[in-house]
């Protein structure tokens, strides 16, 4: 089941390679984010959430980057293995009292062997 | 643990016709909320519940009904479809509403109306 459609920005990398994917959020006011990933024909899948307060976050073979100045986001995966084929999402919200996550587009990554 | 189930998978409707999209968790989840996707688009909201017997709309919540009469249930009522609520539905649910939350999304429900 696709999910999504045919127009998303797509990085394709080979296995073992190091992927960068890159998300440029709206409200300067967002003070938390979150990256999902979402495979195909399944819900979105937490990995890895940032607070403003914070410019670089690490997980298993994940690593979020926030620069605030620009309002940018990324997500370094290294070691990337064709299961880390999917797509990707950042989200951001603002910690204003009501639940409003705000969903980036998503960007589709292809791991080949 | 089944997490988030929505029911069906897949629908096909008519235009005009109604239909509930189910979605049940078993986490004791006081937040539930729905979200349509749409090629090219993020996921958008369209209604959310904080509670059983509170709920409020979100981003994009015409033409849907919501109700919460348990923690465990949240259906999403389509009154009389139309072919622009063509989409795939994922309902989602998290510990809390307000401020930092980590959504547990079901499946999806791929709905077309033509």
């Amino acid at each position: 089941g696709e999910s999504v459609g045919l127009h998303l920005p797509t990085l394709s990398v080979q296995e073992g390679d190091n992927s960068i994917i890159n998300c440029a959020y709206s409200n300067s006011a967002s003070d938390y984010f979150i990256w999902y990933k979402q495979e195909s024909g399944k819900g979105p899948q937490f990995i890895i959430d940032i607070r403003s307060n914070m410019d670089k976050r690490q997980g298993q073979r994940v690593t979020v980057l926030l620069n605030k100045t620009v309002k940018h986001l990324s997500l370094q995966i290294a070691a990337t293995q064709p299961g880390d084929s999917a797509v990707y999402f950042c989200a951001e919200i603002e910690n204003t009292g009501f639940q409003k996550l705000v969903f980036g587009t998503g960007t589709r990554l292809l791991v080949s062997p | 643990n089944a997490g988030v189930t929505q029911t069906p998978k897949f629908q096909v409707l008519k235009t005009g016709q109604s239909m509930t999209l189910q979605c049940a968790q078993d986490m004791n989840h006081e937040y539930m909320s729905w979200y349509r996707q749409d090629p090219g688009m993020g996921l958008r909201l369209i209604h959310y519940s904080v509670g059983a017997g509170i709920t409020d709309q979100g981003e994009v919540p015409n033409g849907y009904n919501v109700s919460r009469s348990t923690t465990e249930d949240f259906p999403l009522r389509l009154l009389s479809a139309a072919p622009s609520q063509t989409s795939v539905y994922f309902c989602a649910s998290s510990t809390r509403p307000h401020g930092a939350n980590v959504l547990t999304f079901g499946a999806g429900s791929r709905l077309t109306v033509l």
